[in-house]
């Protein structure tokens, strides 16, 4: 079965300084993977997504970016947090068929990112 | 472009009683739909999908959702909630542009009173 682990789970980090956020993703190849930013326990907002290693797309331009090292590994990072990057991060990955375009995603267990 | 809305940010339920959290759509195409439950300060949970076929589409931990092309909603059902079914509800959509991306509603936050 396929398993998605997200880490760490809270963080606490002074504005200006690096982020790194890892997730990975067992028991499957190739998978579509995702960063989704939920602010205020409410929305969520699609940050980037990648289809293959070292393909990055992002949603929405902002002080964040992604990599994509391996297949199965996906990176959210900054090189100085600011105080509007708090919030909860959550990686997901989706099966790449296209002829199922119907498949569900899914999610890790989250990231709270507090900037002080 | 799609998009789904939550028109409802809180709905509240005695248990027992039936509970339906509203979703609609706007898609260009085919609406692929779904479903997710979050507890807080967790990921969220698949709960159902609707691709094609029947309009009634069952899902995990009791839920159900029918879907409604001539009213482009998907709303989420249950015939008798739980106290332990009070969560954030989210209705998605699937990208039509074939990178599998999913786009979220704003969220409804169900509280069942027992």
């Amino acid at each position: 079965s396929q398993t998605i682990h997200q880490w760490p789970a809270t963080l606490v980090q002074p504005v200006g300084s690096p982020l790194s956020l890892e997730c990975t993703v067992e028991g499957t190849s190739n998978p579509n993977l995702y960063w989704y930013r939920q602010a205020a326990g409410r929305g969520l907002q699609l940050l980037f997504y990648s289809v293959g290693i070292g393909q990055i797309s992002s949603e929405v331009p902002q002080n964040l970016s992604a990599s994509r090292p391996q297949d199965r590994q996906f990176i959210l990072s900054s090189k100085k947090l600011l105080l509007s990057d708090s919030g909860f991060y959550l990686c997901a990955w989706g099966r790449a068929l296209d002829s199922r375009r119907g498949t569900e995603a899914f999610f890790g267990q989250g990231t709270r990112l507090t900037v002080v | 472009a799609q998009s789904v809305a939550q028109p409802e940010d809180q709905v509240n339920v005695a248990e027992g009683n039936p509970l339906t959290v509203k979703c609609t759509y706007s898609v260009s195409g085919n609406p692929y739909l779904f479903w997710y439950v979050q507890y807080p300060n967790r990921g969220l949970q698949f709960l159902l999908k609707y691709i094609t076929g029947d309009n009634l589409v069952k899902g995990s931990y009791g839920f159900e959702a029918e879907f409604n092309k001539s009213q482009t909603s998907f709303h989420l059902k249950k015939p008798s909630a739980l106290v332990s079914d009070s969560a954030l509800y989210f209705c998605a959509v699937r990208d039509q542009t074939g990178a599998n991306n999913l786009f979220f509603g704003t969220g409804t936050r169900l509280t069942v009173i027992p």
